[in-house]
């Protein structure tokens, strides 16, 4: 397809892992973002991914990136309330140089 | 102080009036972007500009307008605001070429058009 997919809610327990994916378009993509969109506010950069990675951690923040299935995920471990929040999977095509584009967000929700 | 200031957060106008969003930097960087969120749609781009002299299209132009001014501003403007352009819209800058590609948005400015 065309576009950036992600499903569009996910809720998740406190304290649970949450998981995120997406599936984008171009697998010469050189980098792969996160986003996220708090209440209120604009999108701010989570974390991103070289495309020659397979993973990347970076705290509690897990992003694995399957470049034959042109697939992306990022996974919270100990989720909590804060995180909740929109979040925004990105790549950047060269066809569409080097803009971004956006998939359409999923919405976090953490409940107690 | 926001690195990228948009001007108004919100606003309610009515079909047919003239709108113009302005959104500023202090981050000094080249590249420019304004973009309209939809709920279940995402991000999409309207208009962009990699330096003061260049002005671009996005996927979703129609109906709106640049400009830009300076390196630090960059307006969008709504010549006969239709109620379809009811959005939350977002100024994202960028460094320019040798970055990662990280964009740093602004607030975003609400506008409702009755």
């Amino acid at each position: 397809g065309e576009d950036v997919e992600q499903s569009l809610f996910l809720s998740v327990r406190e304290g649970d892992s949450s998981v995120i994916n997406c599936t984008y378009t171009d697998s010469s993509s050189t980098y792969l973002y996160w986003y996220k969109q708090e209440p209120g506010a604009g999108l701010q950069l989570l974390t991103y991914i070289f495309s020659n990675m397979d993973m990347k951690q970076d705290q509690r923040l897990t992003v694995l990136l399957n470049k034959k299935d042109k697939h992306l995920s990022l996974r919270i471990a100990d989720t909590q309330t804060g995180d909740s929040a929109i979040y925004f999977c990105a790549e950047n095509p060269p066809y569409n140089t080097d803009k971004l584009i956006f998939g359409t967000g999923t919405r976090l929700q953490v409940f107690p | 102080d926001a690195d990228v200031t948009q001007t108004p957060r919100n606003r309610i106008t009515k079909t047919g009036k003239r709108i113009m969003l302005e959104c500023s930097q202090t981050k000094g960087h080249d590249r420019m972007y304004w973009y309209r969120q939809d709920p279940g749609l995402g991000l999409r781009l309207i208009y962009y500009s990699f330096d003061v002299k260049d002005i671009n299209k996005g996927e979703i132009s129609d109906g709106y307008s640049v400009s830009r001014q300076a390196q630090a501003k960059f307006s969008l403007s709504l010549e006969s605001a239709i109620p379809n352009q009811t959005a939350l819209y977002f100024c994202a800058t960028e460094e320019g070429q040798g970055s990662t590609g990280e964009l740093f948005f602004g607030e975003g400015s609400r506008l409702t058009v009755l």
